[in-house]
């Protein structure tokens, strides 16, 4: 059974536009939600993350939003870069010190 | 930040010998790290948390006499791929919590393809 699903698989953005990636989870015990980035052959990078006592949390170009009652969280890249061309994992977990649960990964590719 | 170092980064073994993959953390103390594996286009999948002292705890269709893990100091876990075949190649990433926060923070990953 998948912990955390994430949509869309793939997405194409021209630069400067917005980048809408959305994560969805069935445990309610959750109470850490972070994104990462990878690039090829890399590690997962940490991006952003969020508590489930704030709605919203924002950093740079980066921002979560987190809709607990529909157990939902997004990322949205504003102004989005060439740069920013990469696969982005949201994952969740519960208590510290505690595995994370990943999303299945959405490919980026932001057009010059 | 702190910093999870893996090595190799990269190794190429024949099928029927052992690889041993280590993970460091480099400037903190980490009584628990996780390993994952993950296969091209495809997202991580964590194949067991590894507790320094004791023995590791291994996620459900792991085979735990095939991925020998240790967990022997505070900063530093291994992963030893046992009698190693061509679907053993993947990308092994660990991972280690920070102990302050929630955050994780994960090594550059090793690439191992059995010829």
């Amino acid at each position: 059974q998948q912990q955390v699903k994430q949509s869309p698989q793939s997405l194409i953005v021209q630069k400067g536009g917005i980048s809408i990636i959305n994560c969805a989870y069935e445990n309610t015990a959750f109470d850490y939600f972070p994104w990462y980035q990878q690039f090829p052959g890399k590690g997962p990078a940490l991006l952003i993350a969020i508590r489930p006592d704030v709605s919203e949390k924002k950093e740079g170009r980066f921002t979560i939003s987190f809709n607990k009652s529909a157990k939902q969280f997004s990322l949205h890249i504003m102004d989005s870069q060439p740069g920013d061309s990469a696969t982005y994992f949201c994952a969740a977990s519960k208590d510290n010190f505690n595995k994370f649960y990943f999303g299945s990964g959405t490919k980026l590719n932001v057009k010059p | 930040g702190a910093v999870v170092s893996q090595h190799p980064s990269w190794v190429i073994c024949k099928s029927g010998t052992s690889v041993k993959i280590e993970c460091r953390s480099l400037d903190f103390q980490a009584t628990t790290m996780f390993w994952y594996r993950q296969f091209p286009k495809q997202s991580l999948m964590l194949m067991a948390t590894s507790n320094e002292g004791s023995k590791a705890t291994y996620e459900q269709g792991v085979e735990k006499d095939k991925f020998l893990i240790n967990h022997a100091s505070l900063t530093l876990s291994t992963l030893t791929v046992t009698s190693a075949h061509p679907e053993d190649s993947s990308f092994y990433i660990c991972s280690a919590p920070s102990g302050r926060t929630y955050e994780q923070y994960f090594g550059p990953g090793t690439r191992l393809t059995v010829t």
